[in-house]
């Protein structure tokens, strides 16, 4: 069973930075490209980060682009999302999801208030 | 960029009604359209991929259609645990709808 569990969101101040986790199991993660999705409260989805399977190319929505860093470790399983210089429109659940977005964790949620 | 339009944002259906829902792409998506079930506290789950295509163990009551810039989703027959949020991906350019609640009435 493809199983994907977010962490690592909280409370933080504006331009303060947090790193999502995001870990990976039923499936061959070395083999899939993995991204980040975010749903601001009371908005709709938001695509922000998308790694290849061996971390070769990296896309950012403009949004977060040169704040976020997506990263990936393949020996653990496990995608990474580096978010820096956090503002209030941060604020959200932060999901991560399968290469054809076919699996979705449950999400995660990041707070960014003063 | 490429925009979703999802309608309608709210929906109220009796258990056994047909219920339809909508996106529609500001161009040609050439049925690059995935369409999910979002329930609370849970990870959305793809009910149906590139249009048309049956996620493996989703109920066949649910079903796509559509091309170009038009596309549905369709529930032959609501059942109780249909109650959700729908929303539809373009994923060629990663693209969401924005969502439609669907309530029993």
């Amino acid at each position: 069973e493809v199983q994907l569990v977010e962490s690592g969101g909280g409370l933080v101040k504006p331009g303060s930075s947090l790193k999502l986790s995001c870990v990976a199991s039923g499936f061959t993660f070395s083999s899939y490209g993995m991204h980040w999705i975010r749903q601001a409260p009371k908005k709709g989805l938001e695509w922000i980060a998308l790694i290849y399977y061996d971390s070769s190319n990296k896309y950012y929505a403009d949004s977060v682009k040169g704040r976020f860093t997506i990263s990936r470790d393949n020996s653990k399983n496990t995608l990474y999302l580096e978010m820096n210089s956090l503002r209030s429109e941060d604020t959200a659940m932060y999901y991560c999801a399968k290469g054809h977005f076919d699996y979705w964790g449950q999400g995660v949620m990041v707070t960014v208030s003063s | 960029d490429i925009q979703m339009t999802q309608s309608p944002s709210f929906l109220s259906a009796s258990v056994g009604d047909r219920v339809t829902i909508n996106c529609k792409a500001s161009q040609n998506i050439n049925k690059y359209l995935n369409w999910y079930q979002q329930k609370l506290g849970e990870a959305p789950k793809l009910l149906i991929y590139n249009t048309n295509n049956l996620q493996t163990g989703i109920p066949s009551r649910f079903s796509g259609s559509g091309s170009g810039t038009d596309y549905t989703l369709t529930i032959s027959s609501l059942q109780p645990e249909d109650v959700a949020t729908y929303f539809c991906l373009q994923h060629s350019s990663r693209t969401f709808g924005g969502g439609t609640k669907l309530e029993l009435k």
